[in-house]
């Protein structure tokens, strides 16, 4: 297994351009979640999946939209790219059975806006 | 409200023991996480505690105690390799992997 794998590792936007950062697994868990990491910060919850088709809000999910048409991807799209939105990206999966849960978290993508 | 507090940094001296403390209130409180966070890596899955007491493994156990909303992680027989940020975070009943975290706190483990 690949397990959480995100694409680019790396990306430089200007301000107002869109891109859609990837996130894939393939351990078939229902959970996605996308998180952002900023210094001083900790990793803040910007958009969740509980199953394809399904998606909510997370803390700071402004600026973002995702969508989950599949089990195994849960991509995550900037509209209009601002400097506020340079940070670290990461996408976990996670999966529960009773009351434990497990999540693993992808590589992360690091992005700066000029 | 949801709140979870961590030191921010510790410092420690290889081959001793070093016990990292996370304290939270939230609503609907499930479980706990802890993750290890290496400089400019993705963070990696320690422990996930739901009923009280401590659980053990190998060198890092965790605590944790629903009722003084407290926990702990203890990391035994410290290693240079153990330099990193350790992330504690809450799960929500039923949050289905929407975790609330604290900010970290970086161990910086000297010989």
């Amino acid at each position: 297994n690949a397990g959480v794998t995100q694409t680019p590792k790396f990306q430089v936007l200007k301000t107002g351009q869109s891109m859609t950062l990837q996130c894939a697994q393939d351990m078939n868990h229902e959970y996605m979640s996308w998180y952002r990491q900023d210094p001083g910060m900790g990793l803040r919850l910007i958009h969740y999946s509980v199953g394809a088709g399904i998606t909510d809000q997370g803390e700071v999910p402004n600026g973002y939209n995702v969508s989950r048409s599949t089990t195994e991807d849960f991509p995550l799209r900037l509209l209009s790219a601002a400097p506020s939105q340079t940070s670290v990206y990461f996408c976990a999966s996670s999966y529960s059975i009773g009351q434990q849960e497990t999540q693993y978290f992808g590589p992360g993508t690091r992005l700066l806006v000029l | 409200g949801q709140n979870i507090d961590q030191p921010t940094e510790m410092t420690a001296t290889e081959g001793a023991i070093v016990q990292i403390n996370c304290t939270y209130q939230t609503s609907g409180f499930n479980g706990l996480f802890w993750y290890q966070q290496h400089a400019g890596e993705a963070p990696t899955f320690l422990s996930y505690n739901v009923l009280d007491g401590l659980e053990e493994k190998g060198r890092f156990s965790s605590f944790l105690s629903r009722s003084k909303g407290y926990s702990y992680l203890l990391l035994k027989e410290l290693q240079m390799k153990d330099s990193a940020s350790y992330l504690c975070a809450a799960a929500k009943r039923g949050s289905q992997g929407n975790l609330i975290f604290g900010k970290g706190t970086k161990l910086s483990v000297k010989p």
